[in-house]
């Protein structure tokens, strides 16, 4: 079993809808979470990181963490073009193991 | 300005050869991390270390070899017995500061090996 899975989609959602990207991880012991975008050709760029369970919201993104579940997800609200990216789940494994792995990502297209 | 540089941005190499890709971080971040992209692939980890002098193997370490002597630097070395060095390479850094934030990983811009 992959540590941290992600829906590799392709995921094609309206310009103005909700777009929702799910990711797994494997391990209970998780603490730290984290939501990157990439777009074609450039590095990974921060979104949102969780840490406690429940909501944390970020002008139009919200990420939602539910570690009884071993889930987390983000939810990008009035979706923009500009939105259109591969979206990167990232876990890491608690203070004094600082691996930080990461999913295959999700490929977000937003269409006008 | 704050950040993480990686050199070189494409970089070619000849079968047999090996290469170094370098890592800079003025952040004064503990962590350090090299992952390796591939086509509409993942970020797949190789290396990581968390201290200077200290590092551990991530989930695809074979032919790659790195050193963490100076707290800023965290040079990666693509060997011989790499048989698939092809890929997009990112370097990464976070700090190791327990709490609820401030362990995020910045990335550099990456440096594209390309096997010739």
């Amino acid at each position: 079993q992959k540590e941290v899975e992600q829906n590799s989609g392709p995921l094609s959602v309206p310009e103005g809808a909700i777009a929702s990207l799910n990711c797994t991880y494997s391990d209970r012991g998780s603490q730290s979470f984290f939501w990157y975008r990439q777009y074609s050709g450039k590095s990974p760029e921060l979104i949102m990181f969780i840490y406690s369970n429940g909501d944390k919201e970020d002008g139009r993104f919200t990420a939602q963490l539910n570690k009884a579940s071993q889930y987390v997800s983000l939810l990008i609200r009035d979706s923009q073009p500009s939105d259109s990216a591969t979206y990167l789940c990232a876990v890491k494994w608690g203070f004094g193991n600082e691996k930080l792995t990461f999913g295959t990502g999700t490929r977000l297209t937003i269409i006008p | 300005d704050g950040g993480i540089t990686q050199s070189p941005k494409y970089l070619f190499r000849k079968e047999g050869q090996n290469v170094t890709l370098s890592c800079e971080q003025n952040l004064n971040h503990d962590a350090m991390y090299w992952y390796r992209q591939d086509p509409g692939q993942g970020l797949r980890l190789i290396y990581y270390s968390q201290i200077v002098n200290d590092f551990q193997k991530g989930d695809i370490a074979e032919g790659y070899s790195v050193s963490r002597e100076k707290k800023e630097s965290f040079p990666l070395t693509v060997t011989s017995a790499q048989k698939n060095p092809t890929a997009f390479y990112l370097c990464a850094s976070s700090s190791n500061a327990p709490g609820q934030g401030g362990t995020e990983a910045f990335f550099g811009q990456g440096t594209r090996l390309t096997v010739v």
